[in-house]
């Protein structure tokens, strides 16, 4: 079966400091990758997708930036954290391909304070 | 672009009693839709889905949801709501490009009073 895993659960960071998540996928082979940040009281936004290695595709204009260096791997990074980097950042995958009908699959996700 | 809308923000039904969140979509095409429960600290957990086919949809948990297309819906119910019931509960749309991404609709928080 497949499993998603976040690391870490819960962190708190001052503001201008660096970041690093990581999001890794198991029991499967080429999924699309997904980033999520969740604001405190609102719904999902999406941050950043992936089809593939090394194939990175941004949804919203922002501090952060993305990577997937290996197939099961998703790694969400900021050079200088910003207050409002703050919230609930999820990591999902889905099954590969394009369709639009493929259910995603969360992880924990990942609690950031920015102080 | 495709949209979602929850109406209801906050959600507060009785334990024992029935149900319903409301979700609106908009999308050009034939949707692909989406329930999720979401626990406090957690992660999403999907109730059901719908692509095509029998417009009631049967999920876990006892949750079941009706695509209606002349009004753009897909509506969540549940006959009888638990305690454990309690959780946000988010309804998306799946678009047909590259990526298959979601786009999410705000959330309802339900609560359940005993």
């Amino acid at each position: 079966s497949q499993t998603i895993h976040q690391w870490p659960a819960t962190l708190v960071q001052p503001v201008g400091s660096p970041l690093s998540l990581e999001c890794t996928v198991e029991g499967t082979s080429n999924p699309n990758l997904y980033w999520y940040r969740q604001a405190a009281g609102r719904g999902l936004q999406l941050l950043f997708y992936s089809v593939g290695i090394g194939q990175i595709s941004s949804e919203v204009p922002q501090n952060l930036s993305a990577s997937r260096p290996q197939d099961r791997q998703f790694i969400l990074s900021s050079k200088k954290l910003l207050l409002s980097d703050s919230g609930f950042y999820l990591c999902a995958w889905s099954g590969p391909g394009q369709g639009g009908s493929d259910e995603q699959y969360f992880g924990p996700g990942t609690r950031l304070t920015v102080t | 672009a495709q949209s979602v809308t929850q109406p209801d923000i906050h959600i507060t039904v009785s334990e024992g009693a029935s149900l319903e969140l409301r979700c609106n979509y908009s999308y050009g095409a034939t949707p692909y839709l989406f329930w999720y429960v979401q626990s406090p600290g957690q992660g999403l957990q999907l109730l059901l889905k719908y692509f095509s086919g029998d417009t009631l949809v049967q999920g876990i948990k006892g949750f079941e949801a009706e695509f209606k297309r002349s009004q753009s819906s897909f509506n969540l119910r549940k006959p009888s709501v638990h305690w454990s019931d309690a959780a946000e509960y988010f309804c998306a749309v799946g678009a047909w490009a590259a990526g298959n991404k979601l786009t999410f609709g705000g959330g309802t928080r339900v609560l359940v009073k005993p």
